[in-house]
Formats: C-alpha cells, structure tokens, sequence
C-alpha cells in the first residue's frame, strides 16, 4: 500500500544545531506540504511543493527550508534550531485533482534545548 | 481568501450523546471540503468529505452535508463512544493545490 512516512518520530536537539526531517511519500504525488502543529494555532503551513524543483514559502517559513529533487521526498531543514521551534511537525501529500484529500505521515515531535 | 472557521474547544460530552461540531468556509469559488480526525499521537486522516453542494459525506457515524447557501459543513454523530475522542479538523481545497484547515475542535467522550 501507498504511505507516507516520517523520520524521526521523536528528537531532541541543542539551539543553534541544523536539523532535518525526513517524508518520504510512496503515492507519487506531486504536492507536498510541512505543516507545524502548536497547542492554540492549529497547523501552519510551513513550505510547500508542487513537483520537482518547485518549492514554495508558507505562513511561518522563518527559519526552515526545504529542496525538493525529487517526487517522493521533501525533507525540512531547520537551519538553526531555535526554542520556539519546538513543535509537533507534520508532512503531507496530494495529487492535482481538486476533490481528492491530502494523506498525513504519523508527525514528528522535535524539541529545541 | 480562502478560509475555514471551526467551532472552539474543547467539547466534553456523555457516550451516546449527540455531537455536532459547527465549520463554516470563506471561498472565492466552488471548495471541495473535508473533515478530520487526529487520535492522540498520530497524524491527521480522513473521516468525510464532500465535492459539491448538498452532497453529504459520512463514515464511521459521523456525517457532513455540504451547504453551499450557509458556507457550512458541519460534524454531525447521532450517539458518540469514548473512541471518539480525537482532534476534529475541518478543511476546505479549493480549485489549486492549497488545503486550508480550521484550528481543530478537542473531543473528549466520558463513559
């Protein structure tokens, strides 16, 4: 079956340390989407892609970037890792048709030190 | 632009009470719309959805019929359990790639 998946599921790390997170999707979709996850905000759309090459800023791309270079992976890159990232981070992806639904991976819970 | 607007939590209610959890949308256009649920520690799936006016979507229970003349679709469940207890998500995905999602409504279901 089609899936995707994130990794880590859990990491800690020191302020100031450049961490990536993984998704990897199997659905060959060519969107993909990193939302953040925050008691009181709901998610937030962090950066997204439409294909290959293509990636985009959302509402709270300070701080984080992605490359897309290829369809089944769009890794986020925290370049300098600061305390209010702390965060449940979430991946997604969806194909071009407009009533089809995105499919989520399991999140991955990172804490900033 | 485009937007959902989900009612606050958190709601707590009884096993087999009614549940209703309101959603309203701001679209330029014609939106596809879509509900959530996210159990404690996993990520978001999809419980309905529905792709044009007055259709409803239902799964496990719950339905949501699409409104075009209020901009509504809400949550409906006749009788919920304890494994109902979730994060509900209310979503909108209009003609381009963007998926725009409420803030979420917490369910808690006491026996």
């Amino acid at each position: 079956d089609a899936e995707i998946t994130q990794s880590p599921r859990h990491k800690i790390t020191e302020t100031g340390r450049q961490v990536t997170l993984a998704c990897h999707q199997t659905w060959n979709h060519n969107n993909m989407f990193w939302y953040r996850q925050d008691l009181g905000h709901g998610l937030r759309l962090i950066h997204y892609s439409y294909g290959v090459q293509d990636t985009n800023k959302g509402e709270v791309s300070d701080g984080y970037s992605v490359s897309r270079s290829n369809t089944e992976d769009l890794p986020l890159t925290l370049e300098s890792a600061a305390s209010s990232q702390t965060s449940v981070y979430f991946c997604a992806s969806s194909d071009g048709v407009r009533n089809t639904e995105a499919f989520f991976g399991q999140g991955t819970r990172l804490t900033v030190v | 632009g485009d937007s959902v607007t989900q009612m606050e939590g958190p709601v707590t209610l009884s096993e087999e009470a009614f549940l209703t959890i309101n959603c309203t949308y701001t679209a330029t256009g014609y939106p596809s719309l879509f509900w959530y649920v996210q159990y404690p520690g996993e990520g978001l799936q999809l419980l309905l959805k529905a792709t044009k006016a007055d259709d409803k979507g239902s799964n496990k229970g719950f339905e949501a019929t699409y409104r075009k003349e209020t901009t509504s679709f809400h949550l409906e469940k006749g009788s919920v359990q304890v494994s109902d207890s979730a994060v509900y998500f209310c979503a909108l995905r209009m003609t381009g790639n963007q998926f725009y999602f409420g803030t979420g409504t917490s369910l808690t279901v006491i026996p």
